[in-house]
């Protein structure tokens, strides 16, 4: 069964602290994963997006890795601070011979940063 | 980046009533998506609107709870259909984009937040 589980399930870290995020799938084939960011009240928008190839990617003060044996990503998040606040959101595509593969959402981890 | 505009952006419905949400995109997309996010839980894919045919749904989700309209290439809506609390939910419109390094991504509009009494 493709799954995508988000670990933790929530977090509370205090501003300019570091933290990381973890996604483990079961998603098979693999085409490629993505994180997404979503502030209270608005839609997901798009952090990074790795393929299989790809173990590391930067976006300013967010860096993913990628583990495409042990099926396991994180997303590090550096000096945090206080729009960080947010649902981090990981998505696996399943390759359908395509690059618009069928998704598979993980719950999200709620990041609370205190000043 | 294509711009995913929706409304309403939250609206509190009486059980039994139905209700409308509008997708715009500031540019022409093949497929749209609707999603739904319910507390605590994953997005789920509702159903896949495409211009000039019916939309395909999702296991689970019918045409008569959901019917969706999709008239052109820019534009489609939801509806809710005899709204009962466990409809209460965010619904969100998405459209495959492309950055400018030729990568795709799922955009979303900023989400309709219903809530049934």
């Amino acid at each position: 069964k493709n799954q995508v589980e988000q670990s933790p399930q929530s977090l509370i870290i205090l501003e300019g602290k570091n933290c990381t995020l973890q996604c483990n799938y079961t998603v098979s084939p693999f085409s490629n994963l993505r994180w997404y960011k979503q502030d209270t009240g608005r839609g997901p928008v798009s952090l990074t997006i790795m393929t299989f190839s790809e173990n590391t990617k930067s976006n300013g003060r967010y860096t993913a890795t990628l583990d495409a044996d042990t099926k396991q990503s994180s997303l590090h998040i550096t000096a945090s601070q206080l729009s960080d606040s947010a649902s981090y959101i990981c998505v696996v595509s399943a390759d359908r011979g395509s690059t618009l593969g069928r998704l598979y959402f993980g719950r999200g981890t709620q990041l609370t940063v205190w000043p | 980046s294509a711009v995913i505009s929706q409304k309403p952006s939250r609206d509190i419905c009486q059980r039994g009533t139905s209700l409308t949400i509008q997708c715009q995109v500031d540019s022409q997309v093949t497929m749209m998506f609707w999603y739904r996010q319910q507390p605590g839980q994953s997005l789920t894919l509702i159903a896949t609107a495409n211009q000039g045919s019916e939309a395909t749904y999702e296991s689970g989700f019918v045409i008569d709870k959901f019917p969706i309209s999709r008239p052109n290439l820019t534009f489609s809506t939801l509806t809710v259909s005899n709204m009962s609390p466990e409809d209460s939910s965010i619904y969100l419109c998405s459209a495959w984009d492309r950055t400018p390094s030729g990568a795709n991504v799922l955009t979303f509009g900023a989400g309709s937040r219903l809530t049934v009494l």
